[in-house]
């Protein structure tokens, strides 16, 4: 089972910051968070990762609280085709397995 | 880069029919992972292979699910015979060893 914690689904107002946050509190040492998003009928999309610095690509940004027990992932100017299902997820990367949850639905809209 | 490339996109059969879904990794990738959709379930893992060997099947649902990997560039999930509620959609997904997985297309497998 999946063992990070997201809202349901949110709303974004196009053009505004979409800010997603997911909660990791029994993540161990060497467990990064992931965060992927699957647009409809569409394959999961990698986002981003990180350990326990911030991290930014073309994409979005993660902070990661200094206690590594929750993130946010930020989308800085959220479009319509940001419209998504997003996936928070624990992972140790030489286990081999991302365990998806049931993530947030996203709607941004006009 | 052509990215997982999962064949065929569509798959429609008939019940106690055999079924193979095919997938090429992305070059130089050593993992590659075969996961499963549906409603009820969510995304599910099956099977994944490091260095084209099986690693952990734990998640193959029965006997009827069979999976290989015969290069590092191609892998099959066969399922014989299908059945009604193997109906779902089937990705593909590849990484190098502990990095982030990257997803095929998937197939949309719909058994009557």
């Amino acid at each position: 089972d999946a063992k990070t914690t997201q809202p349901t689904s949110m709303d974004c107002a196009e053009g505004r910051a979409a800010n997603l946050p997911c909660n990791h509190s029994t993540i161990s040492g060497n467990e990064y968070v992931y965060w992927y998003r699957q647009i409809h009928s569409q394959g999961p999309q990698y986002i981003i990762h990180g350990l326990k610095n911030n991290e930014t690509n073309e994409m979005a940004s993660l902070i990661i609280t200094e206690d590594r027990k929750s993130s946010t992932l930020i989308l800085p100017h959220a479009t319509l085709r940001d419209t998504a299902v997003y996936y928070c997820i624990e992972y140790g990367g030489s286990q081999g397995n991302l365990i998806f949850g049931k993530g947030t639905k996203l709607s941004v809209k006009p | 880069d052509a990215g997982v490339i999962q064949s065929p996109r569509h798959e429609v059969t008939e019940m106690g029919q055999e079924v193979t879904l095919r997938c090429k990794p992305i070059s130089g990738h050593n993992s590659l992972f075969w996961y499963r959709q549906t409603m009820m379930r969510g995304l599910e893992l099956l099977i994944y292979f490091n260095n084209n060997v099986p690693i952990d099947d734990s998640g193959m649902p029965e006997d009827r699910f069979s999976a290989k990997m015969p290069n590092a560039s191609f892998s099959t999930l066969k399922i014989q015979p299908s059945e009604p509620r193997d109906s779902a959609v089937y990705f593909c997904a590849s990484s190098l060893i502990g990095g982030p997985l990257l997803f095929g297309s998937g197939t949309r497998l719909t058994v009557v």
